[in-house]
């Protein structure tokens, strides 16, 4: 499944570094999702977008700012991370956010905050 | 309040042996649907398989099955003859709209780690 993209696949910053991680997703859909995936800790939802508009945060502390341009593309803004925030971070996708609807999931970009 | 236990962290089989992973889920939800995924090492999780809380018929694809039983609140993944390209995390995953309409939010387990050796 090729439907949703991530780039960088790998990023590796220092704490006082601004990076941005992009979600590009060719499904047509109109709801996208951020993900955090830590060791050992099951996936946990940071963010929600439906039609561009960000619906859900889930408690994520603000060096975390999302950004949703238009449909296909989603961003997650990182600055002045900590070492804690490493970890997988797995973008997603669904038709709309009813509860039958399945969330594609690209292949994440990898991040170490040195 | 939703959960999903994968109780198993790890399973090593050798290949060509069954593997089931377990999952049991709760929810106060009437309509929820259930799902796996399945993470290899690339880190992408794949899509695998979808019910809803209405179908409790068993489902084959394959070498994968599924047995869902409303009455234990399970949904378990039964691979046949294991194959190395098997090895991988597993994750099931339940979507309700419990007080928020039709409105999902999925709520994974901690993932079952599976090894398969040759």
């Amino acid at each position: 499944e090729t439907g949703v993209t991530q780039t960088p696949r790998h990023l590796v910053m220092g704490m006082t570094n601004k990076k941005s991680l992009k979600c590009e997703q060719h499904l047509g859909h109109n709801a996208m999702y951020w993900y955090k995936q830590s060791a050992k800790k099951p996936l946990e939802l940071m963010f929600v977008y439906s039609l561009e508009e960000r619906v859900e945060n889930n408690s994520v502390p603000s060096r975390f700012s999302p950004e949703c341009p238009n449909s296909s593309h989603l961003f997650l803004h990182l600055h002045t991370l900590q070492p804690e925030d490493s970890a997988l971070y797995l973008c997603a996708s669904s038709q709309d956010r009813a509860v039958q609807e399945t969330q594609y999931f690209g292949p994440g970009t990898r991040l170490l905050v040195l | 309040a939703q959960k999903v236990t994968q109780a198993q962290t790890e399973i090593s089989v050798v290949e060509k042996e069954d593997v089931t992973l377990d999952c049991v889920y709760e929810t106060r939800d009437t309509t929820y649907y259930l799902f796996w995924y399945k993470q290899p090492p690339s880190g992408e999780l794949v899509f695998l398989i979808r019910r809803n809380s209405f179908d409790e018929q068993n489902e084959i694809s394959g070498r994968y099955s599924w047995n869902f039983q409303k009455s234990t609140s399970s949904f378990n993944f039964t691979i046949t003859a294991s194959q190395v390209v098997d090895s991988a995390v597993y994750f099931c995953a339940l979507s309700d709209a419990y007080g928020s309409g039709n409105t999902g939010k999925l709520i994974f387990g901690q993932g079952t780690t599976l090894q398969v050796k040759p």
